[in-house]
């Protein structure tokens, strides 16, 4: 089946530093990427939708400059969490679609900012 | 855009009980909707699906059933045993579109040995 590695699994940064989350369909082109954040004991929250080649659309609320996300190819985004601050800390996890309409989610990236 | 609502948020059931997690979505043109596993730190896990074309879908201890006049969905699950324990989140998505899926709130099912 479709496999999708979102590494790294767990990342600890210092405020106000940057941190890289790579999201990578394996075995598929996927034509759209989403990012979603899920706060300790709460639901799926999605950030952002990224398309290849284009500019990510955010969804209200999140900060563009903040979180930047980059899908330069069809099996790659990127996630930046940028000026990280604790309030960023997190669970980070990504979705990729693929041409079918399969949607297939990374295993996750626990952000801890300390 | 779609919203989706779930209940109860949390269940306890003893062990060989029946478990129904019900949801609501808005947006009429919505047809799919999946039921994610959730283990904590754990990518979601589809358990079932079912599309709006179609009422009800079964799979050995777990069913989902869809009223689309209503606009709500449910899943069931038989025989309930401890490894069931987990966080279960309903979803919606117009399939055809580009959009995202749209979680409910989640569940916290417990099965009590």
């Amino acid at each position: 089946g479709a496999v999708v590695s979102q590494h790294p699994s767990r990342v600890i940064c210092k405020s106000g530093t940057s941190v890289k989350i790579e999201c990578r369909s394996l075995d598929f082109q996927a034509t759209t990427m989403f990012w979603y954040r899920q706060f300790p004991k709460k639901s799926l929250m999605l950030m952002a939708t990224s398309n290849e080649g284009s500019k990510a659309t955010y969804e209200q609320g999140v900060e563009k400059d903040k979180f930047l996300i980059n899908h330069a190819s069809l099996t790659l985004s990127t996630l930046t969490v940028t000026s990280a601050h604790p309030e960023d800390s997190s669970f980070y996890i990504c979705s990729a679609r693929d041409r079918a309409g399969g949607l297939y989610f990374g295993e996750g990236s626990w952000l801890t900012v300390v | 855009g779609e919203n989706v609502e779930q209940h109860p948020s949390t269940l306890s059931v003893q062990e060989g009980d029946s478990a129904v997690i019900k949801c609501t979505y808005s947006d009429s043109a919505s047809n799919y909707f999946p039921w994610y596993k959730q283990e904590l730190g754990k990518r979601p896990q589809l358990i079932i699906d079912i599309r709006s074309n179609v009422g009800e879908k079964k799979d050995q201890r777990i069913a989902v059933t869809l009223n689309k006049t209503a606009k709500h969905f449910s899943l069931h699950i038989t025989e309930t045993q401890p490894e069931d324990s987990a966080v279960y989140f309903c979803a919606a998505l117009l399939f055809t579109g580009r959009r995202a899926l749209t979680f409910g709130s989640g569940t916290r099912l417990q099965v009590q040995p």
